[in-house]
């Protein structure tokens, strides 16, 4: 069984730039989960994405996008970066995104922004 | 709206004391109900969920937590600390839809 992998592990950008950030999904899960973790806090659920569709949204402006893909891996897309967009953004998949659901987490992408 | 509170920022216990991590939540509808733990520069892992039924559930590593709806609380215990315990606990709640909402986290920290 293959667990969640998320690419970069690190990253460094400048503001004002675009990033990319890539999950894949254990085996067999079509719903993925983006969180941001900012240092000391809990993660804060972005989005949710149930078969290629954005399935619901956090407080999180339109400039936060995704994307999930026909095998249900899925990317994040930040653009126009502020220094407040630095934080750990994990990836978590489940099963259906039923009721009751566990999240697998990915060990996460540190982004930086200077 | 759900939301999850973890009154300690930190837990200090001593190895073989029984330990005690504290959390509440408010959700409009049934709560489920969950405990992560997070190891430094690593992703969440799932350690026990309340669903419905038995108020006491048990999870992974010899944890396990009580949900008490009349305090909306679920707290995490263990019997006897190890100092491997060491780590970041997350509780979370959901109310069965797509959001799953997490507390800011206890670091607990056992002293061998």
């Amino acid at each position: 069984e293959t667990g969640v992998t998320q690419s970069p592990t690190h990253l460094i950008k400048t503001r004002g730039q675009q990033v990319t950030l890539r999950c894949s999904s254990q085996s067999g899960h079509n719903t993925v989960s983006w969180y941001q973790q900012a240092l000391g806090q809990g993660p804060q659920f972005i989005f949710q994405y149930y078969r290629e569709e954005e399935n619901g949204r956090g407080n999180f402006p339109p400039r936060f996008s995704g994307l999930q893909f026909p095998n249900y891996s899925s990317e994040l897309n930040v653009n126009a970066l502020e220094l407040d967009d630095s934080a750990l953004y994990l990836c978590a998949s489940s099963g259906t995104g039923g009721v009751g659901e566990k999240l697998f987490f990915g060990s996460g992408t540190q982004l930086s922004v200077l | 709206a759900q939301s999850v509170a973890q009154p300690e920022d930190q837990v200090n216990v001593a190895e073989g004391n029984p330990l005690t991590v504290k959390c509440t939540y408010s959700v409009s509808g049934n709560p489920y109900l969950f405990w992560y733990v997070q190891y430094p520069n690593r992703g969440l892992q799932f350690l026990l969920k309340y669903i419905t039924g038995d108020n006491l559930v048990k999870g992974s590593y010899g944890f396990e937590a009580e949900f008490n709806k009349s305090q909306t609380s679920f707290h995490l215990k263990k019997p006897s600390a190890l100092v491997s315990d060491s780590a970041l606990y997350f509780c979370a709640v959901t109310d069965g839809g797509f959001k799953t909402i997490f507390g800011a986290g206890t670091r607990l920290f056992v002293k061998a």
